[in-house]
């Protein structure tokens, strides 16, 4: 597609329950960013993709989170047993290739919002 | 890992007047960018400029990679301009991730 979507814009959520945010990248772009934000703060990285395998998921902040790219297209961030501390909006971004690779700028998506109640 | 530090934290100009931007990092970057966020929540990138400078109509931009800092000069402020500027840096070679400053809430009034 033209740009980076993502769907849900918008979920609530009970405690406890699991979420799945999708997100559907720029058509060729190789490299995928999931990033999280809390209000007043900038984006934290969350985990990356190079194609269909997890390159580095450093920044998941446990293991009640977890995210797939299984064609190196489309990916599914996937929360489990949500907590309140899990509201936040959740961005996804895509580039070309890997950011070392030359001068490759992230493209992100309009983001969905979680909230926890 | 890199820390990046950007200043001032909130600014407020009336239209037409000029700002200066600052992000300060902590270590050798390997690729920074400068991103426009909307109130709307939108990130959009405005440069890629791991070092030199570079102008896209009103806005330009200055890294110093030696000296470890990068500005971000907005002149002619419009109020569309108004939103959140963020600097975001990929540290030691091969870190392939973006590391986000705070950002600078600029709000531009008529």
């Amino acid at each position: 597609g033209a740009g980076v979507s993502q769907t849900p814009s918008n979920k609530v959520t009970e405690k406890g329950k699991y979420v799945e945010l999708r997100c559907d990248p720029i058509s060729g772009h190789t490299a995928l960013y999931w990033y999280r934000q809390s209000l007043g703060q900038g984006p934290e990285f969350l985990i990356y993709f190079q194609g269909t395998g997890a390159a580095d998921d450093s920044g998941l902040p446990n293991d009640r989170f977890f995210a797939v790219r299984p064609e190196g297209s489309v990916s599914t961030l996937k929360i489990q047993r949500t907590e309140r501390g899990d509201s936040a909006v959740y961005l996804c971004a895509s580039s070309l290739d890997r950011l070392g690779s030359g001068a490759n700028v992230l493209t992100f998506g309009a983001g969905s919002r979680l909230t926890v109640l | 890992g890199i820390q990046v530090e950007q200043s001032p934290p909130d600014l407020i100009l009336q239209e037409g007047a000029n700002s200066t931007l600052r992000c300060n990092f902590s270590d050798s970057v390997n690729n920074l960018q400068w991103f426009h966020q909307n109130p709307w929540g939108q990130l959009i990138n405005l440069f890629y400029i791991p070092s030199g400078t570079k102008q896209n109509g009103r806005l330009s931009a200055t890294t110093v990679a030696t000296e470890r800092y990068s500005l971000l000069y907005i002149s002619s402020s419009q109020t569309t301009d108004s939103g959140v500027y963020f600097c975001a840096v990929e540290g030691r070679r091969g870190s392939e991730k973006l590391v986000f400053g705070k950002g600078t809430k600029l709000t531009v009034n008529p």
